[in-house]
């Protein structure tokens, strides 16, 4: 069965601390996708990154950076120097590609508090 | 193209009440989804559909919901005798192809008093 979880529920850090949100997945498929999203107080679901499951490369887009790890099942990301305009729920979230429907299973998210 | 559209962005009923929400995609994607999300979780699929076929539906859409796509296009989502436990935000999302280029409409805040 496939799952998400994300056993952070809140974190709470002052401007400029790193801070990383964990991501553990569960997938029989061999093939999938991986996605985090960012959701703001005004509750639109906004795209980050998605990493299939071929590609363990890390990725670095700026402050916000990404391990993805098969062996531990695992795609966590890092936000550095964080900001306030950081704080938002995120969300970690899994495609299968068997089936083909291509539904996004989400995680239950790690609400993010950066104080200035 | 801006994007996924959803209207209305808030919606107040009375239970009992039928509410219909509507789901512009993106025009070039193929594929919408539904979601719906409960305060404190992560959004929770409920429908499919790759052109005007809905493929699949999740066991959390009761005999109570239904899903429409006429023509491929548009879809609509209306709930019949609302009941107090359908109090979510209802997103909708479109996608070209499988793992790809998901995007997230502003979503329907639903609230049955």
């Amino acid at each position: 069965a496939q799952k998400v979880t994300q056993a952070q529920t809140e974190i709470s850090v002052v401007e400029k601390e790193d801070v990383t949100l964990d991501c553990v997945y569960e997938t029989r498929d061999t093939t999938y996708y991986l996605f985090w999203y960012k959701q703001p107080p005004s509750g639109e679901l906004v795209f980050l990154i998605r990493r299939n499951s071929f590609d363990e490369q890390n990725e670095i887009s700026g402050r916000y950076s990404w391990n993805f790890q098969k062996s531990t099942s695992s795609f966590n990301f890092t936000i550095t120097a964080s900001q306030v305009v950081d704080s938002a729920v995120y969300f970690c979230a899994l495609s299968e590609a068997a089936g083909n429907t291509g539904k996004l299973i989400f995680g239950q998210g790690t609400t993010l508090q950066v104080k200035p | 193209d801006t994007g996924v559209s959803q209207d209305p962005r808030h919606k107040i009923t009375k239970r009992g009440q039928n509410v219909t929400f509507r789901c512009d995609p993106i025009s070039e994607h193929n594929r919408l989804y539904w979601y719906r999300q409960t305060l404190g979780q992560g959004p929770e699929f409920l429908t499919y559909f790759q052109n005007e076929a809905q493929l699949e539906k999740s066991r959390l859409l009761s005999d109570r919901f239904s899903a429409e796509r006429p023509k491929g296009s548009f879809s609509t989502l209306e709930i019949q005798r609302t009941e107090q436990g359908d109090s979510a935000m209802y997103l909708c999302a479109s996608s070209e192809k499988t793992g790809y280029g998901y995007t997230f409409g502003s979503g329907t805040r639903l609230t049955v008093v």
